[in-house]
Order: structure tokens, then C-alpha cells, then sequence
């Protein structure tokens, strides 16, 4: 099974809908983080947390809100999709006593219609 | 201007050639990560390092933290090396000046 699981993988969601992208990590990494990716750009930090109790914004948090129920479940929630937030989502988790490495799920590919 | 600058951004090479990816970064940091994507999307780790150099099998990766470059090196280089590499570099504080900054990355095709 791989270290951090997002699903789903692709999505297809039409304008307005709420949606949940989910992660989970098998890690024990208390930091967990959620990053879009659009063509031509790097990637962008939506929400990061550094443990079950903080929850921070990055750069691109509008639009975009988290929740963290547990220190392995880390999910980013569209309130009202639109199609700007067409983009590739990755989450990924790091631990600062293991020099910070990131460690990356998969991706969701979500698709705004 | 961007923090962390990648060149170049599209690379072809053919089999068996050495590469080399370029990255510039204009911040103060505690350590350097080289990524790689794969057309399927999903992203890995290569290397995180703030000083000198590291080997992993074909890949060579080093640091010059005075001049803040840092280049990745694929010697032998397979088709299977095809994928974005990214250059991402973690600022010295915490909150979310530590956290990572990434360049655009770069798109390697290695033709056989």
C-alpha cells in the first residue's frame, strides 16, 4: 500500500457541486499539506497542517476549505466547484525529526465542468 | 520573479546521453529537494539535501549553497528517466517560511 492514499484518483464535478478530495497517510507524520498543480505552473500550497489542531492557509486558499480528523486523514473540500479549479491535486505529508522529506500521494485529477 | 527558477524547461535527449537540470533559488534555505513525476501524475522523492553532493544509482545530485544553484545529474540516461523533475527548496523558518517553495519543472524525453 503506498505511504499516502488520495482518492479519489479523478473526478469529473459540475459547477457548483460541493466535492471532497480525502488523504490518508501511513507515515505517522504529524504535517500534512494539500497542493494544486496547473500546466505551466509549479506547484501551490492550498492548507497545510502541522497536527490535528492547526490548520493553516497557504497562497491559493480560496475557494478551498480542510478538515483534519485524525493525524493519518487530511481532506480539502470544494464548497461550490468552478471550473478555475480544474487542476491536479496532490497531497503530501513531511516529519520534521526525518529532515522534512515529502513524501507525495498519487494525485487527484479533478475536472470542473 | 520567481523564487526558485528551473532550466531548462523542455529537455530530449537520446539514450545513453549524461543530463544535467539546472535550479536556481533566490531565498535563504535549509535544505533542496529534487522530485520526479510521472506521466501518470504521481510524485517521489530523489534527494533532499543542503550541502554538497549525493548519489543515487544514475542520478548525482548536488548543492552550491553560496552561489544558490543546484543541479541534478542522470548518467546513462533510459528512456524510463521520461518525467518532470521539480526543484523545490524549504526556507530556514518555521510556520510557513518553512514550508516548500517549487520551480515549474522540468520535461525530460529520453528518445531510444
Amino acid at each position: 500500500d503506498a505511504d499516502v492514499t488520495q482518492t479519489p484518483r479523478n473526478r469529473i464535478t459540475k459547477t457548483g457541486k460541493r466535492i471532497m478530495l480525502e488523504c490518508s497517510q501511513t507515515k505517522g507524520h504529524d504535517r500534512m499539506y494539500w497542493y494544486r498543480q496547473d500546466p505551466g505552473l509549479g506547484l501551490r500550497l492550498i492548507y497545510y497542517s502541522f497536527d490535528v489542531k492547526d490548520i493553516n492557509k497557504g497562497e491559493i486558499s480560496d475557494g478551498y476549505s480542510v478538515s483534519r480528523q485524525a493525524q493519518a486523514k487530511f481532506s480539502l473540500s470544494l464548497e461550490s466547484a468552478i471550473p478555475n479549479q480544474t487542476a491536479l491535486y496532490f497531497c503530501a505529508t513531511s516529519d520534521p525529526s526525518g529532515g522534512r522529506e515529502a513524501f507525495f500521494g498519487q494525485g487527484t485529477r479533478l475536472t470542473v465542468v | 520573479k520567481n523564487e526558485v527558477e528551473q532550466s531548462p524547461q523542455n529537455l530530449t535527449a537520446q539514450e545513453g546521453e549524461f543530463i544535467t537540470i539546472n535550479c536556481s533559488y533566490s531565498v535563504g534555505i535549509s535544505a533542496l529537494h529534487w522530485l520526479q513525476q510521472h506521466p501518470g501524475g504521481g510524485i517521489v522523492s530523489l534527494f533532499m539535501l543542503s550541502s554538497g553532493k549525493k548519489k543515487h544509482g544514475r542520478l548525482i545530485a548536488t548543492i552550491n549553497i553560496q552561489e544558490k544553484h543546484s543541479s541534478l545529474h542522470i548518467t546513462a540516461s533510459h528512456p524510463r528517466d521520461s518525467a518532470v523533475y521539480i526543484c523545490a527548496v524549504r526556507g530556514f523558518y518555521g510556520g510557513s517560511q518553512g514550508n516548500l517553495i517549487f520551480g515549474k519543472g522540468t520535461k525530460l524525453s529520453v528518445k531510444p
